[in-house]
């Protein structure tokens, strides 16, 4: 089966750092681009931050600079690194499964997998 | 960047009623790369609906989407208990924008 697993939130001081992970199985990883997509607590639906499958990166723009995404092909894992943390970076996170590269095309695919999610909280 | 604006914000039906939903985006959308999905309260959002209309693989029927340009329905044909949460719907090329919600509660 398909699944993704995050791990490693938890509570850190603002102005602290925190790196999450995000336990891919089921699929070839090295072929998908991933996202990382946070929710506060009652509220909706962020994108945070992607990698694509050839290592291409972005950001929303108010984690730019503090937050750094990258991926582990072989180890099948997904991370976000997580500095200069501010209260309003609390929030479950989520790491989801999109688009895919075969060797000679791309194809742009919805979120179609998602992880349980992490929580962060970021409060002294 | 695109913004996606959901309406109503939340809805109140009974079981057996047809809900529409809207999504509306604040330029065209390509080649309607818009995708919805339906959270419940501790659980991960669920894809339903992609490239506007397309169902995903184990999803019912009474679901539906339609569609193009700047303005987006997500349908339920006939709403059942289980269809009692929040959907969204997401732009989901170059950007990743989500709307901020449709809440289906019981009326």
């Amino acid at each position: 089966d398909v699944q993704l697993v995050e791990s490693g939130g938890g509570l850190v001081q603002p102005g602290g750092s925190l790196r999450l992970s995000c336990a891919a199985s089921g699929f070839t990883f090295s072929t998908y681009d991933m996202h990382w997509v946070r929710q506060v607590t009652g509220r909706g639906l962020e994108w945070v931050s992607a990698i694509g499958s050839g290592g291409d990166t972005y950001y929303e723009d108010s984690v730019q600079g503090r937050f750094t995404i990258s991926r582990d092909n072989a180890k099948n894992s997904l991370y976000l690194q997580m500095n200069s943390l501010r209260a309003g970076d609390t929030a479950m996170y989520y790491c989801a499964r999109a688009g895919y590269c075969s060797s000679s095309t791309c194809y742009v695919l919805p979120f179609d997998t998602w992880g349980q999610g992490t929580m962060v909280i970021v409060s002294s | 960047d695109i913004q996606m604006t959901q309406s109503p914000s939340t809805l109140s039906a009974s079981v057996g009623d047809r809900v529409t939903m809207t999504c509306r985006a604040s330029q065209s959308i390509p080649n309607s790369w818009l995708a919805w999905y339906q959270q419940k309260p501790g659980k991960a959002p669920k894809l339903l609906i992609y490239k506007a209309s397309t169902l995903e693989s184990g999803v019912p029927s009474r679901f539906s989407g339609s569609g193009s340009g700047t303005v987006f329905t997500l349908t339920i044909s006939s709403l059942q208990p289980d269809d009692f949460a929040t959907y969204y719907c997401q732009l989901y090329d170059a950007y990743w924008t989500f709307g901020q919600g449709t809440k289906v509660e019981i009326k």
